[in-house]
């Protein structure tokens, strides 16, 4: 069965701090997403990546840098933690074809305090 | 890349059919329509995808007109474990972005 695996399901963080959140899929996938979602606004994507070592920005970068060092892993980096940042962070990833279906984990509730 | 628009909000009660209409004027010629579920505290999960017409799988039907700039994801005879929020994403693949739009919540009572 197709997977896709986040590292935490919680994650408690201090303002300032640096944050880590790690991506891992098993099915080769080229693409691969890191969406956050709040109340009310729905999925917004942060960063994107097509293949190793690319990136791409989505809707909502700013504050977050990403990387793929590896073809099934991605993650992405809160470089110092806002309170603003307290929300669900979702990963997905996709073959890079004409009709992705997108696979999601699970996500990771971030809490900044 | 195309915007979609869809209902903030729909109820039902059990056994209805429940149409979700989607809007994207600008959908583009190699763009597909595809469907997610998400249930709280979990990621979405495709239900179904579509490039014209109708497609019917074993949980949902999509209709999509010839102009293609609507669709239509319709639930037969719905329970209450329907209750989700469902997502329109647009897109044709490749090296793109796929952007979600805010999703219909989906409340189905008894």
């Amino acid at each position: 069965d197709v997977k896709v695996t986040q590292s935490s399901r919680y994650l408690v963080k201090r303002t300032g701090e640096k944050v880590f959140l790690e991506c891992v899929q098993d099915m080769d996938h080229e693409n691969m997403f890191w969406y956050r979602q709040d109340p009310g606004l729905g999925l917004r994507l942060i960063y994107f990546s097509y293949d190793v070592k690319m990136k791409e920005k989505g809707d909502i970068p700013e504050g977050y840098s990403v990387s793929r060092e590896k073809k099934e892993r991605f993650s992405l980096i809160l470089e110092s933690a806002s309170t603003n940042q307290t929300s669900m962070y979702l990963c997905a990833s996709s073959m890079l074809t004409t009709n992705e279906k997108l696979f999601f984990g699970s996500g990771t509730q971030l809490s900044v305090l | 890349l195309a915007k979609t628009t869809q209902p903030i909000s729909m109820d039902s009660y059990e056994g209805q059919e429940v149409n979700i209409t989607c809007s994207h004027n600008n959908i583009a010629t190699n763009d597909y329509i595809t469907w997610y579920q998400q249930f709280p505290s979990q990621g979405p999960r495709f239900i179904i995808q579509g490039y014209k017409t109708k497609v019917t799988n074993e949980v949902a039907s999509l209709f999509i007109p010839a102009d293609r700039k609507s669709s239509t994801l319709s639930l037969p005879r719905v329970s209450l474990s329907d209750t989700a929020v469902y997502y329109c994403l647009v897109g044709g693949g490749g090296r793109r972005a796929l952007t979600f739009g805010s999703g219909t919540r989906l409340q189905v009572q008894p």
